[in-house]
């Protein structure tokens, strides 16, 4: 099956500066891969999403990149703010339709 | 447009009683799945349904452990037994049916079980 690996598990940034985080995959036949941001105690939200039919895609502050042929794929977020201060999941998903997630980083902004 | 629901929220059980757990998908979603995030771990998936069918349970511990999507109401995910190691937080999704190739899924609030 499936397997996703997200580095790093704790990230540490000031405030303004860029944050980037790390997901590999196993599974050639992965062709969805959504971000998800998790603040304390509530549910994953999706924040960007990319297809295997791309290489990037940006949304303001945030950006995702694709390398198919290394089957990883990157998060971007770029001025960091406090309240991007979260865990942040990466996942792959096939056709079949279930994701399989990375174990998360937490991220900290500091002011 | 309502969300995905979750009940109840919050949910706390003795050993070996038993927990079941109700999921709502948003409005033409004919597609569920219920993942489970340990304290301060990563969501791992259990199982996914369509309507009056299970497709994969291939994440869904083979004891104790049942889920249902039925053709009315909302799915079920059943723990009989319940031990401490059960206590999560149990995410369920859905996604849009048929036809979509790529399945964007929108969480619940989650349920957090709690054994005594």
């Amino acid at each position: 099956g499936e397997n996703v690996e997200q580095h790093p598990s704790t990230l540490s940034v000031q405030e303004g500066d860029s944050a980037v985080i790390k997901c590999t995959y196993s599974d050639s036949a992965s062709n969805y891969f959504p971000w998800y941001k998790q603040e304390l105690g509530k549910r994953p939200q999706l924040i960007i999403d990319i297809r295997s039919n791309v290489g990037e895609k940006k949304d303001q502050r945030i950006a995702v990149t694709l390398n198919k042929t290394a089957k990883h794929f990157s998060l971007h977020i770029t001025e960091t703010q406090p309240e991007d201060s979260a865990v942040y999941f990466c996942a792959a998903n096939t056709n079949a339709g279930k994701s399989t997630f990375g174990d998360g980083t937490t991220l900290t902004v500091k002011p | 447009n309502a969300g995905v629901m979750q009940n109840p929220r919050h949910l706390v059980r003795r050993r070996g009683q038993e927990a079941r757990l109700r999921c709502s998908p948003m409005k033409g979603h004919s597609h569920v799945y219920w993942y489970r995030q340990l304290p301060e771990e990563g969501l791992k998936f259990m199982v996914y349904l369509q309507k009056e069918n299970i497709i994969d349970e291939s994440g869904m511990p083979k004891e104790r452990f049942s889920a249902e999507f039925p053709k009315e109401g909302p799915s079920i995910l059943r723990i009989q037994q319940v031990v401490r190691g059960d206590s999560a937080a149990y995410f369920c999704a859905s996604s849009p049916g048929p036809g979509q190739p790529y399945n964007e899924q929108f969480f619940g609030p989650g349920t957090r079980l709690t054994v005594l």
